[in-house]
């Protein structure tokens, strides 16, 4: 069975610019979550969804960050414009109903912002 | 500080010693989990602990949990040097609306020297 993925694996970009980092979660899992962990800090969550619905988009920064999740499979999160406090890791992860607890991690998108 | 801390921040031990990384949280939880992350990889979930428990064993990894003073320990025994990592615990909260959110600690960062 594949595990998460994620793409890219790096990014570097410059401020102001637009980046899209993608997710597929292992398939079956309908919760899909986004984390991330910015340049010394802890690993904070972003946002949830179940199947295409945003269960909890408490974690989002601002409005520079949009995620979706069409057709309750793969997920996007952009940001748009870039700023230079966006860089980190970004980690997505799943996991079955029933089984929200036990997440499994993809390997993260780190993303540079100049 | 933070929900879900973990001490020390860092950890340097022989091959064969214990490892014993400590974390400590403010609010009532669900459960607790401690994650592994080696250097540039997803993190990958070792133990769950429920609130309702107070020890649990996997392998060489014996996880502690006390509610009422609102910490976890992990013990790691007979390391290896493959258990080089960091190591997050994470906490589920109790109740709200968001069903599979996790808390992060800023991790403990072990070294197992050959």
């Amino acid at each position: 069975e594949a595990g998460v993925t994620q793409f890219p694996s790096h990014s570097v970009i410059e401020k102001g610019q637009t980046v899209t980092l993608r997710c597929d979660p292992i398939s079956g899992h309908d919760n899909l979550y986004w984390y991330r962990r910015v340049m010394g800090k802890e690993i904070k969550f972003l946002l949830h969804f179940v199947k295409e619905s945003k269960q909890d988009e408490s974690g989002m920064p601002n409005n520079r960050f949009l995620a979706e999740r069409t057709g309750g499979t793969y997920s996007t999160l952009k940001v748009q414009p870039a700023e230079l406090e966006d860089s980190g890791v970004y980690f997505c992860a799943s996991s079955q109903a029933g089984l929200e607890w036990t997440q499994y991690f993809g390997p993260g998108t780190r993303l540079l912002v100049l | 500080s933070q929900q879900g801390e973990e001490d020390p921040q860092a950890l340097s031990i022989q091959e064969g010693e214990n490892a014993t990384m400590n974390c400590s949280y403010k609010t009532s939880i669900n459960n607790l989990q401690w994650y592994r992350q080696n250097s540039g990889r997803g993190l990958v979930h070792l133990i769950l602990i429920r609130s309702n428990e107070r020890e649990k064993h996997s392998g060489r990894l014996r996880v502690t949990l006390d509610t009422s003073k609102k910490s976890s320990s992990l013990l790691i025994t007979a390391s290896r040097a493959a258990d080089t990592a960091s190591y997050f615990c994470a906490t589920a909260v109790a109740g709200g609306t968001s069903y599979g959110k996790l808390t992060f600690g800023q991790g403990t960062i072990l070294t197992v020297h050959p």
